[in-house]
């Protein structure tokens, strides 16, 4: 069984731009959360969908974040514009229940905003 | 604030033992979780405390002090494949139940 992947691996791109992350939690998990951990610092929640619905997007930075997960699949996680401070590792997780005690996370996207 | 805090290293010698510790300042509580990260790699599920007391998994342990606030990671006849970090994360209802991490701990194996 596949587990959670994530694309890219590494993205390096300029402030101002724009950039998609991609998640593809494992098949029939409906609880999906990004996190991002910023270089030595704690992991933090950013949002948590179950199916499509955005459950909880508490922790969402500011409004140049943008999620989505059309059709309760694979989701993304646009920044728009980048911003110096948005660099970080960014990691996806996939849970079966909202009260599950293991979420499986992907190995993450390391973004770096120059 | 929600807060956790845990040690930003820890060193110890192949085949000995090593606790890593984690306390926790949050306005309610809902489970203490550990999760082991080699470097690049996903974070990985390792055990979940709900209650008091200690949960045992092959060669790692974890326990629990509610009163305290407290709780370890206790990793027995360490190899050297058991250098990574190790985060504490829990949950709490004014965090919505998400899980509130710490800044892990990089554990530093020599053989």
């Amino acid at each position: 069984e596949a587990g959670v992947t994530q694309f890219p691996s590494h993205s390096v791109i300029e402030k101002g731009q724009t950039v998609t992350l991609r998640c593809d939690p494992i098949s029939g998990h409906d609880n999906l959360y990004w996190y991002r951990r910023v270089m030595g610092k704690e992991i933090k929640f950013l949002l948590h969908f179950v199916k499509e619905s955005k459950q909880d997007e508490s922790g969402m930075p500011n409004n140049r974040f943008l999620a989505e997960r059309t059709g309760g699949t694979y989701s993304t996680l646009k920044v728009q514009p980048a911003e110096l401070e948005d660099s970080g590792v960014y990691f996806c997780a996939s849970s079966v229940g909202t009260s599950s005690v293991e979420a499986f996370f992907g190995q993450g996207t390391r973004l770096t905003v120059v | 604030g929600q807060s956790l805090e845990q040690p930003s290293e820890v060193t110890a010698v192949e085949g000995a033992i090593v606790q890593i510790n984690c306390t926790y300042q949050t306005s309610g509580f809902y489970g203490l979780s550990w999760y082991q990260q080699h470097d690049g790699g996903a974070p990985t599920f390792l055990s979940y405390n709900g209650l008091d007391g200690l949960e045992e998994t092959g060669r790692f342990s974890s326990f629990l002090s509610r009163s305290d606030s407290y709780g370890y990671l206790l990793l027995q006849e360490l190899q050297m494949k058991d250098s990574a970090s190790y985060f504490c994360a829990v949950r709490s209802p004014d965090s919505n139940y998400q899980l509130i991490w710490g800044a892990g701990t990089k554990l530093i194996i020599k053989p």
